[in-house]
Parts: structure tokens; C-alpha cells; sequence
């Protein structure tokens, strides 16, 4: 089956630094993306691994491990405007490019 | 600014009623997508269009109909629908295998 797992919630304080794990099992690997939604509002691309390793896109990063199955967001510097859900979605391929979301962490920054 | 612009933004029908969901990006992407999404739960796909072709239909009632009448364009059609369809729709495109694309969505309500 396709699972992919993230923590339903996490706090942390403005300044601060916060990782966001996901885990995940799929069939097909193409890709893992990171998107960032306010409540209410479209969720918005923050970050994208193809290939093991870090990705650096100035106060967010993502990591990657194809054989671990296993992704992080760093969110640094946290601001109040990063409260929000982060959404971590594989994309796999089974014919047609498909994407499937995890669960997504609703992250609180407390001042 | 979105890229990709859903109309309407807000709408509220009867379980009788007939009624159509707009999506339109002009980014050249070749596929497109429909989701449908809970308040605190991620976005769950229901139909992908590649090519302009439907490829893939995650077991969706056929009271959601979609259509792509060209390249830029996708609909979704609405008829008969239940209280329990009342969610956020969004739209997305994207370059496959790349990030997708997230329209603003239409926030519908089912009286």
C-alpha cells in the first residue's frame, strides 16, 4: 500500500529552529515536495527532492533519503506568519504522475 | 497572484442543482488535477487529466463529472450532490514530475 506519515502537530517559539519529519511508503518514487498551507488558502510549493540529500531555499531546507524513506522541512528562524500546515506529498508514477499527500503537521509559533 | 485561477470562489447549491466548478492555467503544463479537501485534512485527489485525456478517476460518485476542454482549461461538473461533498476544491496543474501548482479553490457549501 502508500503510506505516508507526519506529526499531526508541533509547537516551537518564534526565533526558533523546527524539523517537520515525514515518512513514507510507496510504490514508484518520483519526487517529494514540500508545500505550505494557511488555513483556508491554497497550499504553496516550498521545496522539492528528487535525489538523496539537502535542498537549501533560504529559511527552508529539505532533506531526502530514498532507502530510508524518509524526508524533514528545517523551517529556521521561525516567524509568526510560519504558523500554518506543512504538507509533505510524493509523487509516484503507476502510468500517469500521481501525488499523494500525507497526513500534514499543523505547526503553532508561539511568540 | 495564482497561476491558476478557479472560479467561483464561493458557492452554495441545492442537492438538486447543476452546477460547474472552472479551473484555467496558462503555464503550459500538461496535467491537471482535481482535489477535494476537509477542514484540518489534506488535500485527496479525485481525477487527473494528462494530455487532455481523464487518467485517472480515484473512484469518484458520479456526481462529480469532470471535463477538460483544452490544454488550459478544467471543469467539474456538479449534479445532485449530498451535504457530505460541502469542502474545498481545489485545482492544480503541473509539469510532470515537477511541483504542483495550486489554484485559490472554491469553497462550496451544500444546502
Amino acid at each position: 500500500g502508500q503510506n505516508i506519515d507526519q506529526p499531526t502537530e508541533m509547537t516551537a517559539t518564534e526565533g526558533a529552529i523546527v524539523q517537520i519529519n515525514c515518512t513514507y511508503q510507496t510504490s514508484g518514487f518520483n519526487g517529494l515536495f514540500w508545500y505550505q498551507q494557511h488555513a483556508g488558502e491554497a497550499p504553496t510549493f516550498l521545496s522539492y527532492n528528487v535525489l538523496d540529500g539537502l535542498e537549501e531555499k533560504g529559511r527552508f531546507s529539505s532533506f531526502l533519503s530514498r532507502s530510508k524513506g524518509y524526508s524533514y522541512l528545517l523551517l529556521k528562524e521561525l516567524q509568526m506568519k510560519d504558523s500554518a500546515s506543512y504538507l509533505c506529498a510524493v509523487s509516484t508514477t503507476s502510468g500517469t504522475y500521481k501525488y499523494i499527500f500525507g497526513t500534514g503537521t499543523r505547526l503553532k509559533v508561539l511568540a | 497572484d495564482t497561476e491558476v485561477t478557479q472560479t467561483p470562489k464561493h458557492l452554495v447549491m441545492g442537492m438538486t442543482n447543476k452546477k460547474s466548478l472552472k479551473c484555467e492555467q496558462h503555464m503550459g503544463h500538461r496535467a491537471m488535477y482535481w482535489y477535494k479537501q476537509k477542514a484540518k485534512k489534506p488535500p485527496e485527489l479525485m481525477f487527473v487529466y494528462s494530455y487532455e485525456k481523464l487518467s485517472i478517476n480515484e473512484s469518484v460518485p458520479s456526481r462529480f463529472s469532470p471535463e477538460c476542454p483544452n490544454s488550459s482549461l478544467l471543469n467539474l461538473h456538479l449534479h445532485a450532490l449530498q451535504p457530505e461533498d460541502s469542502a474545498l476544491y481545489l485545482c492544480a496543474s503541473s509539469q510532470e514530475p515537477g511541483p504542483q501548482h495550486f489554484g485559490d479553490g472554491t469553497r462550496l457549501s451544500i444546502l
